[in-house]
């Protein structure tokens, strides 16, 4: 079955800085990769996606980038701010709807 | 996501009861999943459903069941032979067809508790 694993556990940057996680998944079947954000005692809430068809989305700040060869597929989120804290998880779904999550990355921005 | 709830927020179970977990969704999605999450890991999949009338075990199925008799709902049943369910819940659905799986909305989440 497919497994995720996603680095760093925790992350903590400046303001205004960079903060990019990484995934890498095993199963060659997966084609759609979600990154959720969730903050303290609330649901995850997707933040960008991206399909195996796509090596690059963007979405203001955030951007997400995939390697299929290589099997893994990154978040990069620019120009930090505070609001960013929280906990972020990337996950991989193949055509059978059955999702895969990684264990999270608290993301802690400093002001 | 105001279109997925769950029910209750806060559950407290004696050991040795079942209890059972309620989640509804009016978004007209065809699957629906179960998660457990404890501090500081990831979801962990325990069931899902991708039709009416049929669903699949996850990664951690075992001392947990669920029932998907309508589209909207999925209640998951916390089994006495789960030996260590405290922990947070959360359901999801999505739209959902074979091949191409969308996003996946969130409940707001069920604590459950054994005391």
């Amino acid at each position: 079955g497919e497994n995720v694993e996603q680095h760093p556990s925790t992350l903590s940057v400046q303001e205004g800085d960079s903060a990019v996680i990484k995934c890498t998944y095993s199963d060659s079947a997966s084609n759609y990769f979600p990154w959720y954000k969730q903050e303290l005692g609330k649901r995850p809430q997707l933040i960008i996606d991206i399909r195996s068809n796509v090596g690059e989305k963007k979405d203001q700040r955030i951007a997400v980038t995939l390697n299929k060869t290589a099997k893994h597929f990154s978040l990069h989120i620019t120009e930090t701010q505070p609001e960013d804290s929280a906990v972020y998880f990337c996950a991989a779904s193949d055509s059978w709807g059955k999702f895969q999550f990684g264990a999270g990355t608290q993301v802690v921005v400093t002001p | 996501d105001g279109g997925i709830t769950q029910s209750p927020k806060y559950l407290f179970r004696k050991e040795g009861q079942n209890v059972t977990l309620s989640c509804e969704q009016n978004l007209n999605h065809d699957a629906m999943y179960w998660y457990r999450q404890d501090p500081g890991q990831g979801l962990r999949l325990i069931y899902y459903s991708q039709i009416v009338n049929d669903f699949q075990k996850g990664d951690i199925a075992e001392g947990y069941s669920v029932s998907r008799e309508k589209k909207e709902s999925f209640p998951l049943t916390v089994t006495s032979a789960q030996k260590n369910p405290t922990a947070f819940y959360l359901c999801a659905s999505s739209m959902g067809s074979s091949g191409s799986y969308n996003e996946q909305f969130f409940g707001p989440g069920t604590r459950l508790t054994v005391l």
